[in-house]
């Protein structure tokens, strides 16, 4: 199994001002993915992380919005920019080994913009 | 990929056994049936996965009619810490393919 952490686990920022979420994953995967999960709401994927290349944007999400990196195969980073009210969240990291292993997701990190 | 139906919500006691059902009529030949379950709060959590007939781990079984179009979550003696969101998804076992989340089943559980 993969353990997946995040940080900040919650902040509160500005409107305008951008956050970067780290992911850390404790051991190298293939796959890595960002969700988003306003609340009471499901989960919707944002965005796959590729490595060493530009991630992969799901319908209605956009890489000046959402800019991903991933360095390697344990990292990756979310950045949320010129924040809005609308964006408040929470925002998880999910890696997946590979074929026929298990998608393991991260606790999440919940943003408030205020 | 396969659009999941699920109950929005169900409702337990301590002690009793819960049955989840999914509707997934088109599932295609290639999808698996994987069952996710949420705390509050917290990263949705693994529960079992399965292709077709019943499989069953430490924490749950799961029942897939020959047809496929259908699967049941069951979980035995449900306490209240089983209280959470259910998610039913239906894809393919490939690597590349994130997992898509439809609404969920909210359960209850109360003693």
């Amino acid at each position: 199994s993969a353990v997946i952490s995040q940080k900040p686990s919650r902040d509160i920022c500005q409107r305008g001002t951008s956050l970067t979420i780290q992911c850390q994953v404790d051991s190298q995967v293939t796959m890595m993915f960002w969700y988003r999960q306003q609340p009471g709401q499901s989960l919707t994927l944002i965005a796959t992380a590729n490595q060493g290349s530009e991630a992969t944007y799901e319908s209605g999400f956009v890489i000046d919005k959402f800019p991903i990196s991933r360095p390697n195969l344990t990292f990756s980073t979310l950045t949320v920019s010129n924040m809005s009210p609308e964006d408040s969240s929470i925002y998880l990291c999910s890696a997946r080994g590979g074929r026929g292993e298990t998608q393991y997701f991260g606790p999440g990190t919940r943003l408030l913009v205020l | 990929l396969a659009k999941t139906t699920q109950p929005i919500s169900m409702d337990s006691y301590e002690g009793q056994e819960v049955n989840i059902t999914c509707s997934h009529n088109n599932i295609a030949t290639n999808d698996y049936i994987t069952w996710y379950q949420q705390f509050p709060s917290q990263g949705p959590r693994f529960i079992i996965q399965g292709y077709k007939t019943k499989v069953t781990n430490e924490v749950a079984s799961l029942f897939i009619p020959a047809d496929r179009k259908s699967s049941t979550l069951s979980l035995p003696r449900v306490s209240l810490s089983d209280t959470a969101v259910y998610y039913c998804l239906v894809a393919p076992n490939q690597a590349g393919t994130a997992l898509i989340f439809g609404k969920g089943t909210t359960l209850s559980v109360s003693s």
